[in-house]
């Protein structure tokens, strides 16, 4: 099973700041990689794909960028409402999650 | 498109859970097309249950592949998970996520997602 793991843990900005979060694969996983955001009582939003395509909708500050196995999620500069919960998620062989990263504005 | 997951929110232990998945704007009679089960458990990471397509070939976790069972009913929009002998530590959020060759398989969107409580 390939892990996912991200850091860190929590990251605490204030507005207007930019936030990189890491994701690292166990093994390489190409560009199979999606980063995910969750915010309490809500469902997961898909925000990037194949690590580095924007989703549908998706505001220009959140980026992506990596291969093989590191990878990162970058918020260029923070609004209250990225507050949550971000996750990154490996489709190369079957389907795995990172542990999150919360995100404190 | 929208998914739903409906369940009990409380099962005893040993006993069976079965939770539906509805969906909206979208047909698992095309082809192409998918929905995962994923569950979270308190304070854990995201763990994929499996995967149901639109031919209904079905691929589980390996650790559950002996308890679950994936179904769809497409002229109702839903699909099933049955999951038995259900343990203290099967307690989680179920969610239910769309995929799609058209969307190059990511998960979806997504269901808000159910609790599931086992106690004994």
């Amino acid at each position: 099973e390939i892990v996912l793991t991200q850091s860190p843990a929590t990251l605490s900005l204030p507005p207007g700041e930019r936030a990189t979060l890491s994701c690292r694969a166990s093994q390489t996983i190409i560009n199979y990689l999606a980063w995910y955001q969750r915010k309490p009582g809500q469902a997961p939003r898909l925000l990037i794909y194949d690590a580095s395509s924007r989703a549908t909708g998706i505001p220009a500050r959140f980026s992506g960028s990596g291969s093989g196995t590191d990878f990162t999620l970058t918020i260029s500069s923070l609004e209250p409402e990225d507050s949550a919960v971000y996750f990154c998620h490996q489709r190369y062989d079957f389907w795995t999650f990172g542990q999150g990263t919360t995100v404190e504005i | 498109i929208t998914l739903k997951e409906a369940g009990p929110s409380l099962v005893r232990v040993t006993q069976t859970l079965t939770l539906t998945c509805t969906f909206s704007e979208f047909s698992l009679k095309t082809t192409g097309v998918g929905v995962a089960w994923i569950r979270q458990p308190p304070g854990k990471a995201l763990e994929c249950l499996g995967t149901i397509y639109w031919n209904d070939d079905k691929r589980y976790t390996s650790s559950l592949k002996d308890r679950l069972t994936f179904t769809k009913d497409t002229s109702r929009n839903q699909v099933v998970l049955r999951m038995t002998n259900m343990d203290p530590l099967d307690t989680a959020t179920y969610f239910c996520a769309h995929f799609s060759s058209s969307s190059s398989f990511w998960l979806d969107p997504w269901g808000q997602g159910t609790l599931v409580t086992v106690s004994s």
